[in-house]
This record gives structure tokens, C-alpha cells and sequence, in this order.
């Protein structure tokens, strides 16, 4: 059964403190992986795809990267409106259509 | 550019009632997809329409059921309303023609909040 899990769970970090969230998959032939940030409130807000193992992204702090069974969004030197919750979801060969998420790292980042 | 809109944006209703929640995709999107969102979940797929067609469904009893009209617009119907059923309902819509190697992001609205009293 295809599966995705995120840790941890919640992570508090100082301004400027440097941290990874992970991202863990079992799927059958993944076709994309995305992260995604959501606020309270709000719905999830697209970060990045990523295809093929070994595939990188970055966007100012952040910084995504794959491999065959996981995924590591990489923050660096976060500030305060860095907080959020993040999603990780994949896309599986076997179904076109759905996409699976994970249960989300609540991460919040003190001034 | 509009991105997906959602209505209402919050709802009350009792044990037993029928809801109807909508959506309006992105502009230049043509499939539309529902989640389920428990408070302090991941967003759990309901199903996705395109070309006015169910495509996919999650593990989601027939209480659920929905529909998709000519301008891409879709709606959300839950029948029998139940307590568990209180959650954040995200529409997500994405664009069949410009899909990249069959994947792509989709982009989501504010969903609707509903609660079961």
C-alpha cells in the first residue's frame, strides 16, 4: 500500500537555527514528490516537484532533495515567518490521479 | 489571475443534514480535486473529476459524491451528514494539457470549514 510519513512530528527551532524536515515513501514507481507549506487557516501552498533520486530545488531558505526512499526539505537560517506546517505528498505510478500526503511537520521558528 | 476559489468558507450543520460545498479551479485548469483535511492531518483524497467524469476515488463511502460542469466548476455533496465528517474541505485543480512527464503541482484553494453539531 502506498504510504508517506514526515518527522518529526513538530520542531521548534531558534532564528537562525538551521534544521531538515524528512520525508518518507513507499510507493510503487513514483512519479513526483512535492512539498508543500500550509498556514493556519489556509490551504497548502506548492513549494516544489521533485522527479528522480538525487534531484535537488531551492527557493531562498529552502532547499529540496530525493532520493529512492525519502525526501529532505533543508531550512536554512529560518526566520519567524518561516512557520508553518509542511506537507510532503507523492504521486504513485500505479494511480495516475491521486496524490497521497503525509501527516505534516509542524515547524515553528522563535524569534 | 484568480487561483482556486472556494464557498463557504465555514459551515454549521447538524447530524443527518446534506452539504453542498464549491469550487472554482485556477485559471487555464481543467481537473478538480477534493481532500478531506482532519485537524492536525494531512489532506486525504476524496476523488477528481475531469471532462465532467469522476477519474479517481480515495477510500471515501458513496455519502460523497460530486460533480464538474462545463466551465471546469465543481461541487462537493455529502449526504447523511455525521460528526466525523467536521473538517477542512480543500478543493486542489491542476491542468490535464500541461501536465510535465504526468505529474504536476496542484494548487489549492482556502477550502471550506465545515462542522457537524
Amino acid at each position: 500500500e502506498d504510504q508517506v510519513t514526515q518527522s518529526p512530528e513538530a520542531l521548534r527551532l531558534q532564528e537562525g537555527e538551521s534544521s531538515s524536515l524528512n520525508c518518507s515513501y513507499t510507493v510503487s514507481g513514483l512519479r513526483g514528490l512535492f512539498w508543500y507549506r500550509q498556514d493556519p487557516g489556509k490551504g497548502p501552498e506548492f513549494l516544489f516537484t521533485l522527479y528522480s533520486a538525487g534531484e535537488e530545488k531551492e527557493k531562498e531558505r529552502l532547499k529540496a532533495t530525493l532520493t529512492k526512499k525519502e525526501s529532505f526539505l533543508h531550512i536554512t537560517a529560518p526566520k519567524p515567518e518561516d512557520s508553518a506546517t509542511y506537507l510532503c505528498a507523492v504521486q504513485a505510478g500505479t494511480s495516475y490521479d491521486k496524490v497521497i500526503f503525509g501527516p505534516g511537520t509542524s515547524l515553528s521558528v522563535i524569534p | 489571475d484568480a487561483g482556486v476559489t472556494q464557498s463557504p468558507t465555514h459551515l454549521i450543520k447538524t447530524r443527518g443534514q446534506q452539504v453542498t460545498l464549491r469550487c472554482s479551479p485556477k485559471s487555464g485548469h481543467d481537473t478538480v480535486s477534493w481532500y478531506q483535511q482532519a485537524l492536525g492531518q494531512g489532506p486525504q483524497f476524496i476523488f477528481q473529476y475531469y471532462e465532467e467524469e469522476e477519474r479517481q476515488r480515495g477510500n471515501f463511502p458513496d455519502r460523497f459524491s460530486g460533480h464538474q460542469f462545463p466551465n471546469y466548476s465543481s461541487e462537493l455533496n455529502v449526504n447523511a451528514l455525521l460528526l466525523g465528517d467536521s473538517a477542512l474541505y480543500l478543493c486542489a485543480s491542476s491542468s490535464i494539457l500541461n501536465a510535465d512527464r504526468g505529474n504536476q503541482p496542484q494548487h489549492f484553494g482556502d477550502g471550506t470549514r465545515l462542522s457537524i453539531l
